[in-house]
C-alpha cells in the first residue's frame, strides 16, 4: 500500500495569511493526487485532483503543485470560511488511501 | 444534480453483519465509465478507503477489509449496498458513499459528490 504522510499534523494561522501543506507518498504516484477539505460534521469536499487541477466552484486562492512523492497544497489568503481539515489522496494505484490530515486552526 | 444519501443502523452489536445502503440521483450506474466508491472515518480519524464498485461488473476492495466487504448494486433502483460481515468494536465509523469523479470525458479515482455520511457503533 502506499503511504501518505502528511505535515504539519496541524498549523495555526490568521486570516489573510498564506497557509502550505504537504503531502509526502511513500511511493511515485506521478500526479495521481487529490485534496480534499473537511469541517466538522460534514463530508470532505474535492479541492485539487491531479495534483494540481481545480476543481469547478473551488475558490482560485486554493492551488496544488507537486509529482511524484511530494505534494503541496497552498492557500494563498487565508478566509475564515478556509478553517478546516485537509486531507490528500493518491488515485496511483489500489487501495486508494488517504493522509493522516492536517488541520488549520485560528491563531 | 448529483446525490447520495447512505442510510442503515446506527448500532450493530459485534460479530454482527452491518448492511448500509447508499442511495443516489443525478446518475446511473449502468453509464459507461460511473462508480461508487465507500470511505469511513472513525471519530477523529482519517479517511479509509473501504471499496469501489464500477458500472460494469468489476469492484476493488480495501485488502485489509477483502474477506469481510461485498459491494453489490441496483442498478434499478440507483442504490449500492455495502455489507461489513464479523463487526468489531473498531469498525466504529461515519460511512459514506461518494460518486467517482468524472471531467470532460475522464473518469478518475477521485470522489466529487458525497453522502451526508453515517455514523454506525459497534457496540454489545
Amino acid at each position: 500500500d502506499i503511504q501518505l504522510t502528511q505535515s504539519p499534523s496541524s498549523v495555526s494561522a490568521s486570516v489573510g495569511d498564506r497557509v502550505t501543506i504537504t503531502c509526502r507518498a511513500s511511493q511515485g504516484i506521478s500526479s495521481w493526487l487529490a485534496w480534499y477539505q473537511q469541517k466538522p460534521g460534514q463530508a470532505p469536499n474535492l479541492l485539487i485532483y491531479a495534483a494540481s487541477a481545480l476543481q469547478s466552484g473551488v475558490p482560485s486562492r486554493f492551488s496544488g503543485s507537486g509529482s511524484g512523492t511530494d505534494f503541496t497544497l497552498t492557500i494563498s489568503s487565508l478566509q475564515p470560511e478556509d478553517f478546516a481539515t485537509y486531507f490528500c489522496q493518491q488515485a496511483y494505484s489500489f487501495p486508494l488511501t488517504f493522509g493522516g490530515g492536517t488541520k488549520v486552526e485560528f491563531k | 444534480q448529483i446525490t447520495l444519501k447512505e442510510s442503515g443502523p446506527t448500532l450493530v452489536k459485534p460479530t454482527q453483519t452491518l448492511t448500509l445502503t447508499c442511495t443516489f440521483s443525478g446518475f446511473s450506474l449502468s453509464t459507461s465509465g460511473v462508480g461508487v466508491g465507500w470511505i469511513r472515518q472513525p471519530p477523529g480519524k482519517a479517511l479509509e478507503w473501504l471499496a469501489l464498485i464500477y458500472w460494469d461488473v468489476n469492484e476493488r476492495y480495501s485488502p485489509s477489509l477483502k474477506n469481510r466487504l461485498t459491494v453489490t448494486k441496483d442498478t434499478s433502483r440507483n442504490q449500492v449496498v455495502l455489507t461489513l460481515t464479523n463487526v468489531d468494536p473498531v469498525d466504529t465509523a461515519t460511512y459514506y458513499c461518494a460518486h467517482r469523479l468524472l471531467t470532460s470525458g475522464s473518469y478518475w479515482r477521485y470522489f466529487d459528490y458525497w453522502g451526508q455520511g453515517m455514523l454506525v457503533t459497534v457496540s454489545s
